[in-house]
C-alpha cells in the first residue's frame, strides 16, 4: 500500500531555533500534501495545503512566516517551524494525496518539543 | 460551514462486546466520508470510506459503517471488539472532487476492558 514517511519522528529544539520536518510519499506522486497539527488528546487541525511548484495555502490563523512550507517535488514537502517557541510544541502530521487513486495517506507524525 | 461532530469523547467497552461510534456531519454538498484510527503517538490509518453506492461500507479490522443521509450520520460499528482496538477514532468529511481537504471530528477515545 501507499506509504508516507516523516522525518524526524521526534525532535527537541531550543527556543528561538528553527526545525525542518520532511514529508515524503514513497511510492506515489502527490501534487498536494497537507500539514496538520495535533495537540494532546485533541483532533487534527489543518494548518496548510502544500501544492507542488506553488505557494502553500494556509488556514486562517496560521502564521505563514512562522510555518514555512515548501513542496519542491511530487514526493517531498517540508515544514519549517521558524524561531520556535514552547507553544509550538505539538504533534505535526502530514498527509499526501495520491493523484491517481484519489486517496489521502497520512504520515506517522513528528513530535516537536521546544524547550 | 462544514463540520463533523463525534458526540462521545470517551467510550469504554468490554472485550468481545459490540461497538458503535457516532458521527454526525454538516456539509454543503454530497461528502466523502471517512473513519480513521490513531494509536498513541502514531499517524492515522484509514478504516473505511464512503462516497456513493451501498450505504453500508465494510472496512479493515472487521469494522463497518453505515451512511444515513436523512440523519447526516456515518456511524462506525464492530460486532466484537478486541483489546487491540483500543485507540482514538476520527470521523472526517471531504469533498468529492479535487484534493481531499478533510474536516475532522473531535475524536472518540476507545478503551477496552478485559
Amino acid at each position: 500500500g501507499a506509504v508516507v514517511s516523516q522525518h524526524p519522528s521526534w525532535v527537541i529544539c531550543k527556543s528561538g531555533t528553527s526545525v525542518k520536518i520532511e514529508c515524503r510519499s514513497l511510492d506515489f506522486q502527490a501534487t498536494t500534501m497537507f500539514w496538520y497539527r495535533q495537540f494532546p488528546k485533541q483532533s487534527l487541525m489543518l494548518m496548510a495545503t502544500s501544492n507542488e511548484g506553488s505557494k502553500a495555502t494556509y488556514e486562517q490563523g496560521v502564521e505563514k512566516d512562522k510555518f514555512l512550507i515548501n513542496h519542491a517535488s511530487l514526493t517531498l514537502s517540508t515544514l519549517t517551524v521558524t524561531s520556535a517557541h514552547p507553544e509550538d510544541s505539538s504533534f505535526y502530521i502530514c498527509s499526501a494525496h495520491n493523484d491517481r487513486a484519489y486517496e489521502q495517506y497520512f504520515g506517522p507524525g513528528t513530535r516537536l518539543t521546544v524547550t | 460551514a462544514q463540520s463533523v461532530t463525534q458526540p462521545d469523547i470517551h467510550i469504554t467497552v468490554s472485550e468481545g462486546a459490540s461497538l458503535e461510534l457516532r458521527c454526525n456531519y454538516s456539509y454543503g454538498a454530497t461528502p466523502y466520508l471517512f473513519w480513521y484510527v490513531q494509536s498513541p503517538g502514531q499517524g492515522l490509518q484509514l478504516l473505511l470510506k464512503y462516497f456513493s453506492g451501498d450505504t453500508l461500507v465494510q472496512g479493515i479490522k472487521g469494522f463497518e459503517a453505515e451512511f444515513k443521509r436523512s440523519q447526516s450520520s456515518f456511524n462506525l460499528r464492530k460486532p466484537s471488539v478486541h483489546w487491540s482496538d483500543a485507540a482514538e477514532y476520527f470521523c472526517a468529511v471531504g469533498p468529492t472532487q479535487g484534493a481531499q481537504k478533510l474536516v475532522f471530528g473531535q475524536g472518540t477515545r476507545l478503551t477496552i476492558n478485559p
